[in-house]
């Protein structure tokens, strides 16, 4: 069965950082493109970032270019997002979900995700 | 910018079918944006749905169906249930990423 759980979340002051975890298990993690997506209270879904198998590939949306980092270690089957300077608009559920690749498209989708750890940003 | 559309809310009788759309601000969605639908329930992680315009995901029951009409990706649920009552989400690939839809409140009364 596949299974993601996050950790790391909470509350932080503006300009703060925190490092976001995601533990993967069921799967062989490193065949496997990987994403955030996050969700601000009350609101939508919104992509974050994507890595590659082998984490030399990665993609950001605009808003947080330059403070995120997503990477990968594949010996522990984790996921990770470093956020720095972080705003009281990067609030939200943070997911992490396995990401399907299709080479014929160049296109993605979510297949699985975790239940989320939430970020809180206020001073 | 290029935002995804979405009906804020649309309401379909226990039975009934009802077809959300996923369309752009400026242009036609095509297959080639990859449309993709997730649902999601009230404090509950999304689910996939559909990918690839008209791909199942595994599990899904066969009274999800997606499809183009027109110039908007479109998902269609055939006897509705009262647990399909879910907020649903579109998401394209688009040259700047992967973009969700604000999401649709669909409510089975």
């Amino acid at each position: 069965e596949v299974q993601l759980v996050e950790s790391g979340g909470g509350l932080v002051q503006p300009g703060g950082s925190l490092r976001l975890s995601c533990a993967a298990s069921g799967f062989t993690f490193s065949t496997y493109w990987m994403s955030w997506v996050r969700q601000a209270p009350g609101k939508g879904l919104e992509w974050v970032a994507n890595i590659k198998q082998d984490g030399n590939e990665k993609y950001y949306v605009d808003s947080v270019k330059g403070r995120f980092t997503i990477s990968r270690d594949n010996a522990k089957n984790s996921l990770y997002l470093q956020m720095n300077s972080l705003r009281v608009e990067d609030t939200a559920l943070y997911y992490c979900a396995r990401a399907r690749y299709s080479s014929s498209w160049n296109a993605y989708f979510f297949d699985y995700w975790g239940q989320g750890t939430l970020v809180t940003v206020s001073s | 910018q290029t935002v995804v559309t979405q009906e804020p809310s649309f309401s379909v009788s226990p039975g009934g079918t009802v077809t959300l759309t996923c369309g752009l601000s400026s242009g036609s969605v095509s297959a080639s944006y990859y449309p993709c639908w997730y649902q999601q329930t009230p404090g509950q992680a999304p689910r996939t749905l559909i990918y690839s315009t008209n791909t199942r995901s595994s599990g899904v029951p066969d009274r999800f169906s997606g499809s183009i009409l027109g110039n908007k990706a479109a998902l269609t649920i055939t006897g509705a249930q009262a647990d399909d009552e879910s907020d649903y989400y579109c998401m394209l690939c688009m040259g700047s990423g992967l973009v969700f839809g604000g999401g649709t409140k669909l409510t089975v009364l």
